[in-house]
């Protein structure tokens, strides 16, 4: 079964500041897809960035960007220039063709002015 | 509509009662999901829709939980009996089925509160 670890449950720096956030996962799949989602206190969770397994591009969003380490089965996500409103839980998601997606436990993410 | 939409937004129940959480998926979605979450925690798969398959209901935690999906589109999960470990968010998402290409859209949740 696939497990999705994100081993850093709290963060906090400056706003302006860049951030980086880790996450690992283990799968014996090949073909796969990696999400970062945000969820403010509203509670909506909100897609971030996606990765797709054999894309070897690191994707990018604006200010967000990630570092796809596919042979180390990591995949961080990093915000650059953070903002007040980047303030949120980030959770790291896996999917491949099992059509679930698995998340890890997510890191609390506050950005100080 | 434009999103997914789960009513209530906050319920409040004693132990022992019954619940039903509602969640209205985005129009043409045929996949729709149902996680837990905790409090601090992430995010527990519940069930999952697709189409006219049968539900993999392989994430409920006890037979205390159910699903529905009427006529492909609004889902309600039931939970019999309440406890108070089943105190948590409850959120609902969809996607189009065709693949990942832009994951899952979800609602805004109904936090559930057993006392």
């Amino acid at each position: 079964a696939q497990t999705v670890t994100q081993s850093q449950p709290e963060m906090s720096v400056q706003e302006a500041e860049t951030v980086t956030l880790s996450c690992t996962y283990d799968t014996s799949e090949n073909n796969y897809y990696l999400f970062w989602y945000k969820q403010p206190p509203s509670r909506q969770m909100i897609l971030v960035i996606r990765q797709e397994a054999y894309k070897q591009q690191n994707a990018t969003e604006n200010r967000f960007s990630v570092n796809f380490q596919k042979a180390a089965k990591s995949f961080s996500l990093k915000i650059s220039d953070s903002q007040l409103g980047d303030t949120a839980m980030y959770f790291c998601a896996f999917w491949s063709g099992a059509q679930k997606l698995v998340f890890g436990q997510g890191t609390r993410l506050t950005i100080n002015p | 509509g434009a999103g997914v939409s789960q009513s209530p937004s906050n319920k409040v129940t004693e132990k022992g009662k019954d619940v039903e959480l509602r969640c209205d998926p985005i129009s043409g979605h045929t996949a729709l999901y149902w996680y837990r979450q905790s409090l601090g925690q992430g995010l527990e798969f519940l069930i999952y829709f697709q189409g006219n398959s049968a539900p993999d209901k392989s994430g409920l935690p006890s037979d205390r939980f159910s699903a529905e999906r009427t006529g492909g589109s609004v889902s309600t999960l039931t939970i019999q009996r309440t406890q108070q470990e089943d105190s948590a968010v409850y959120l609902c998402a969809s996607s189009s089925g065709t693949g990942m290409t832009y994951g899952y859209t979800f609602g805004s949740g109904t936090r559930l509160t057993v006392v």
